[in-house]
């Protein structure tokens, strides 16, 4: 049981250029993340899936977009990279039934993609 | 506007001693709040969490405790390990976001031998 997988693990970019980070969980759950963390300033939250067939904005969504292939993978593209999106991407899925905490309801994390863009 | 704040960044406890991580928040309108535990390299992974209608909530060497009228909790380890030595989060629930978690800046916990 693999749990999230992200891919890559590493990626350098040069200022303009595309990519586009992969994301896929195998424990059949409702909703996926995409969080940001950089130093001093914790997770932040990119966008999100509640549900396969929608996806929202989060808290800093400027310069993403998503998209929710179907219920397992969730991607993250940057158009146009930036300096600013030098940053560790993480991925994560939940359940979503039951009380944040509970066994159902646990926001469980990939290990991460660090990026770099000169 | 942080909601979520750990105001300490790092914290530095002798092994065997407790741990105490700090977390203030300003919505009074969260019900739950957890604690994440991360280590280099690896993703966050859970901890433990609290629902806003208890005070306390304990397991094995690590408690919640929330006081809801200075809207603060605190992470207890006791005794604390080396393998404690992680950074950890605090969370909450962000409202009218799919169960997304709003997390605090975190913070660097040492233990020492």
């Amino acid at each position: 049981n693999a749990g999230v997988t992200q891919t890559p693990k590493f990626q350098v970019l040069k200022t303009g250029q595309s990519m586009t980070l992969q994301c896929a969980q195998d424990m059949n759950h409702n909703s996926m993340y995409w969080y940001r963390q950089d130093p001093g300033m914790g997770l932040r939250l990119i966008y999100y899936s509640a549900s396969e067939g929608t996806t929202d904005k989060g808290e800093v969504p400027n310069g993403y977009n998503v998209s929710r292939l179907n219920k397992r993978e969730f991607s993250l593209r940057l158009e146009s990279a930036a300096p600013s999106q030098t940053s560790v991407y993480f991925c994560a899925s939940l359940q979503g039934i039951g009380p944040p905490g509970s066994g159902a309801n646990v926001l469980t994390f990939g290990a991460g993609s660090r990026l770099t863009v000169l | 506007d942080q909601q979520v704040k750990q105001n300490s960044p790092s914290l530095s406890v002798q092994e065997g001693r407790i741990s105490i991580l700090n977390c203030d928040y300003t919505n009074s309108m969260f019900d739950y709040f957890l604690w994440y535990k991360k280590y280099p390299a690896e993703g966050p992974t859970f901890l433990i969490s609290i629902s806003s209608i208890k005070d306390k909530n304990e397991d094995g060497r690590f408690t919640v405790f929330l006081n809801k009228s200075a809207k603060h909790l605190s992470l207890h380890i006791v005794p604390s390990q080396p393998g404690d030595s992680a950074v950890y989060f605090c969370a909450a629930p962000y409202s009218n976001s799919g169960y997304a978690l709003n997390f605090g800046k975190g913070t660097s916990l040492l233990v020492t031998p």
